[in-house]
């Protein structure tokens, strides 16, 4: 069984620039989800994918934005960088359930630790 | 909205010591509960979970926690660390049929050898 994985592990940007994070789903799970995780604060939720679509999004202005793809694997986009989206990036698949919703059971991957200068 | 409250950001004990992290969620209706672990260098994984039926629930190595409905909270307990037991650990709940899982600010355990 493979995990989640994701790319790249580490990055700095500068203000004001993009960057886009790659997460593979584990095998057999359509859902996939991305969190934030600030220093010394827990995972908070971006955006959920299923089917290729944005089906749930939490407190996150329009410049996250992501993809999924056919093979479940997805993208999350980040435009115009600020200081403050300095943290790590979570993302983590589900196994499926039915219409896209998902227990809460979350398998993550590593994250990709994006640093802001 | 829902929050999840986690009592200790920080907790050190001895080896073979006992353990309870406190967690209180705020969400009115029924839940399904969570607590992840992330021990140093590791990705975040599922400790353990509460979807319905015995409000005891036990999970991996030895920990369990106790779903106490009026309280609105799961606290998470092991009888005596382990120095292997050194890790973050994280609360979470989710609405059944929902898709967005709320975390805690998660508790730092250090266990000394």
């Amino acid at each position: 069984e493979t995990g989640v994985t994701q790319s790249p592990t580490h990055l700095i940007k500068t203000r004001g620039q993009q960057v886009t994070l790659r997460c593979s789903s584990q095998s057999g799970h359509n859902t996939v989800s991305w969190y934030q995780q600030a220093l010394g604060q827990g995972p908070q939720f971006i955006f959920q994918y299923y089917r290729e679509e944005e089906n749930g999004r939490g407190n996150f202005p329009p410049r996250f934005s992501g993809l999924q793809f056919p093979n479940y694997s997805s993208e999350l986009n980040v435009n115009a960088l600020e200081l403050d989206d300095s943290a790590l990036y979570l993302c983590a698949s589900s196994l499926p359930t039915g219409q896209g919703l998902n227990t809460g059971e979350l398998f993550f991957g590593e994250g990709s630790r994006l640093t802001v200068l | 909205a829902q929050s999840v409250s986690q009592h200790n950001h920080h907790v050190i004990l001895s080896e073979a010591a006992s353990l309870e992290l406190g967690c209180n969620y705020s969400y009115g209706g029924t839940v399904n509960l969570f607590w992840y672990v992330q021990y140093p260098g590791q990705h975040l994984q599922l400790l353990l979970k509460y979807f319905s039926g015995d409000p005891l629930v036990k999970g991996i190595k030895g920990f369990e926690a106790e779903f106490i409905k009026s309280k609105f909270s799961f606290n998470l307990r092991k009888p005596s660390v382990q120095w292997s037991d050194t890790a973050e650990y994280f609360c979470a709940v989710n609405a059944p049929g929902g898709f967005k899982t709320i975390f805690g600010a998660g508790t730092r355990l250090f266990v000394k050898a």
